[in-house]
């Protein structure tokens, strides 16, 4: 059962570079996301995507690209790092973009990223 | 400022005592989910509540929707060491296609 799987799960980057997080799933799910996490602010939206050839910006979009040219793959793009961007990032995915029927979220074990 | 908050922030007890997370918003939702997540995992997903009202129980887990469907509850009778993790809540809106979280509580339940 691979489910959501995340490459990598380390990096270090230095300020200005760019890189790319991989997230891939093998549950022919429509709906992928990522997300990052900082200590007591719980999980926030950066982009998301309801089906290939579709994304759009979650809260905190600036910095990050996206693209969804298939339906398994949902890569994330530093465009020039910074240490604010230091966090740990999780893609998910879901069946669709229905939350009101209680759709299930099945996320990745995410990628902690520093950027000094 | 968040918009689903959750209280308190930090929670350690005894094993064998009861807890209650809260999870508060002025805004309604149609939906409110809540999860776990331990060290080094992805958030799991614990149970989803939909009806105003609605009360849901996973074991010693309690689950419950207020009546507005504004705020929910999580209540653990006699915690075991195996309760600790983090707690999440997130709610989805009915015209909405995103998930938005809270700002998560950390629970430690010593032996």
């Amino acid at each position: 059962n691979a489910g959501v799987t995340q490459t990598p799960k380390f990096q270090v980057l230095k300020t200005g570079q760019s890189m790319t997080l991989q997230c891939a799933q093998d549950m022919n799910h429509e709906y992928m996301s990522w997300y990052r996490q900082d200590p007591g602010m719980g999980l926030r939206l950066i982009h998301y995507s309801v089906g290939a050839g579709i994304t759009d910006q979650g809260e905190v979009p600036n910095g990050y690209n996206v693209s969804r040219s298939t339906t398994e793959d949902f890569p994330l793009r530093l465009l020039s790092a910074a240490p604010s961007q230091t966090s740990v990032y999780f893609c998910a995915s879901s069946p669709n973009y229905s939350f009101f029927s209680g759709n299930t979220i099945y996320f990745g074990e995410g990628s902690w990223l520093t950027v000094v | 400022t968040q918009l689903l908050e959750q209280s308190p922030q930090f929670l350690s007890i005894q094993e064998g005592e009861n807890l209650t997370v809260y999870c508060n918003s002025s805004s309604v939702f149609s939906s409110l989910q809540w999860y776990r997540q331990e060290p080094g995992e992805g958030p799991v997903l614990l149970v989803t509540v939909v009806t105003g009202g609605e009360v849901k129980k996973l074991k010693r887990l309690t689950f419950q929707f207020g009546d507005a469907r504004k705020d929910s509850s999580l209540h653990i009778t006699a915690a075991q060491p195996g309760d600790t993790g983090l707690y999440l809540c997130a709610g989805a809106k009915a015209a909405g296609n995103k998930l938005t979280f809270g700002g998560g509580t950390r629970v430690l339940v010593k032996p």
